[in-house]
């Protein structure tokens, strides 16, 4: 089946530490994106790649890195400059074609630091 | 891109029809309105996109006004399966290639269906 997977489902790391969440897509797809969801709230942009080996930030950069050296993968690292990295993480991915506009979403990570 | 107004919450009997609005009195011309939905704890899926003309899939309805100020999305027979938030949401398209999973999310209306 295509879609596109996060791993873990729930993560838990110590204050202090670099945590880098997974994910991985199989639709062919050139765009990639993360957003991070906090409780009762909506998505809100953290980096976004339209093309392998080229990355932008989003609304909230600030504390996060990305690569992006294959297609299908766009891992997303959560540094100990995130001051409030306890949050509900989401890759998706789209295609870059007008006929084809819907964006696909994984099951997210759920990020605890304590 | 331009900002969308949804109410907070909504209550809908099972196998009535739930209808959402979403007003959008900013949108440009060139802009199109999307909706999503996120049932809990899971990724957003897409459910319609449209312009300005209605649209129909297996999923929804989509009206939009004919000054494109609001638009309405329609679920014909509610499940309890269909309890979630959903996000209404305008965004710019146009040739040459375009991020369209660079969405602007609001809070979204808690769609609940109860039996």
């Amino acid at each position: 089946d295509g879609g596109i997977t996060q791993s873990p489902k729930y993560l838990f790391r110590k204050e202090g530490q670099n945590v880098t969440l997974s994910c991985e897509q199989n639709l062919n797809h050139d765009a990639m994106y993360w957003y991070r969801q906090d409780p009762g709230q909506g998505l809100r942009l953290i980096y976004y790649s339209q093309i392998v080996n080229d990355f932008q930030k989003g609304d909230i950069a600030e504390g996060y890195s990305v690569s992006r050296e294959k297609k299908e993968s766009f891992p997303l690292t959560v540094t100990s400059a995130q001051k409030n990295p306890t949050a509900f993480y989401l890759c998706a991915s789209s295609a870059n074609v007008p006929s084809d506009t819907e964006a696909f979403f994984g099951q997210g990570t759920r990020l605890t630091v304590v | 891109d331009a900002k969308t107004t949804q109410p907070t919450s909504m209550d809908c009997a099972e196998g009535r029809a739930a209808n959402l609005p979403c007003n959008h009195s900013t949108i440009s011309g060139n802009e199109y309105v999307y909706w999503y939905r996120q049932i809990h704890s899971q990724g957003p899926q897409y459910i319609i996109h449209g312009l300005k003309n209605n649209e129909t899939n297996e999923m929804a309805s989509l009206i939009i006004t004919e000054d494109r100020k609001s638009s309405t999305l329609i679920l014909p027979h509610a499940t309890l399966r269909d309890t979630a938030v959903y996000y209404c949401i305008v965004r710019v398209e146009g040739a040459g290639g375009t991020s369209y999973g660079k969405l602007t999310f609001g809070q979204g209306t808690i769609l609940t269906v109860h039996p």
